[in-house]
């Protein structure tokens, strides 16, 4: 069974402060890495998405790739209050459909 | 405005009657998705289709079908042998169906009375 597992939270960081998620994948094959942000009661939106080992930033978003260790992270920079969302983290592996992880809820307070 | 957008918003169905959500992109995408979503979990695949004319059975098929005739509507039924329908479903379309991102529509929340 394929599987992406992430920590369900909360996670709780301070105004200002770096959030950081993590997520770790079970099939090596896997191509192509993403993350979206899920408010409550909406659809998930895209916010990151990384193909290659490495860094790659966005705005006040970094999305980590190291396909050796199968993990794959999200950094945001000086968290805001809406930034407080449920972050889910998606694999594509075989070229179909993605894999979801069931979420990281982050609380952002001010 | 390009997007998807799902219909209705909220639907309610009376045990063993099969009810269709819709999905139309403007997009131009070929492939499109369905996924659940229950309270606390993660999205599951339900169907996609890559192409016009042909689709494929995700991970929890079971109790649902699909069509796809056109290339920007993909509507989903779900069907009475779905037993435990309730659950959030979320339309998405890709620009292939290869590794490429996916966007998603708004949703359309199922519940059984």
């Amino acid at each position: 069974q394929k599987e992406v597992e992430q920590n369900s939270g909360p996670l709780s960081v301070p105004e200002g402060a770096i959030a950081s998620l993590n997520c770790t994948y079970s099939d090596r094959g896997s191509q192509s890495f993403f993350w979206y942000r899920q408010y409550s009661g909406k659809s998930p939106e895209l916010i990151m998405f990384i193909y290659s080992n490495g860094d790659k930033e966005d705005g006040r978003f970094t999305a980590q790739l190291n396909k050796a260790s199968q993990y794959v992270s999200l950094l945001i920079r000086d968290s805001q209050p809406s930034d407080s969302a449920t972050y889910l983290c998606a694999v594509n592996q075989a070229g179909t459909a993605l894999i979801f992880g069931k979420g990281t809820t982050l609380s952002v307070s001010s | 405005d390009g997007g998807i957008t799902q219909s209705p918003k909220y639907l309610f169905r009376k045990e063993g009657q099969n009810v269709t959500l819709s999905c139309e992109q403007n997009l131009n995408h070929d492939a499109m998705y369905w996924y659940r979503q229950d309270p606390g979990q993660g999205l599951r695949l339900i169907y996609y289709s890559q192409i016009v004319n042909d689709f494929q059975k995700g991970d929890i098929a079971e109790g649902y079908s699909v069509s796809r005739e056109k290339k920007e509507s993909f509507p989903l039924t779900v069907t009475s042998a779905q037993k435990n329908p309730t659950a959030f479903y979320l339309c998405a379309s890709s620009i292939t169906g290869g590794y490429n991102e996916q966007f998603f529509g708004p949703g359309t929340r199922l519940t059984v009375l």
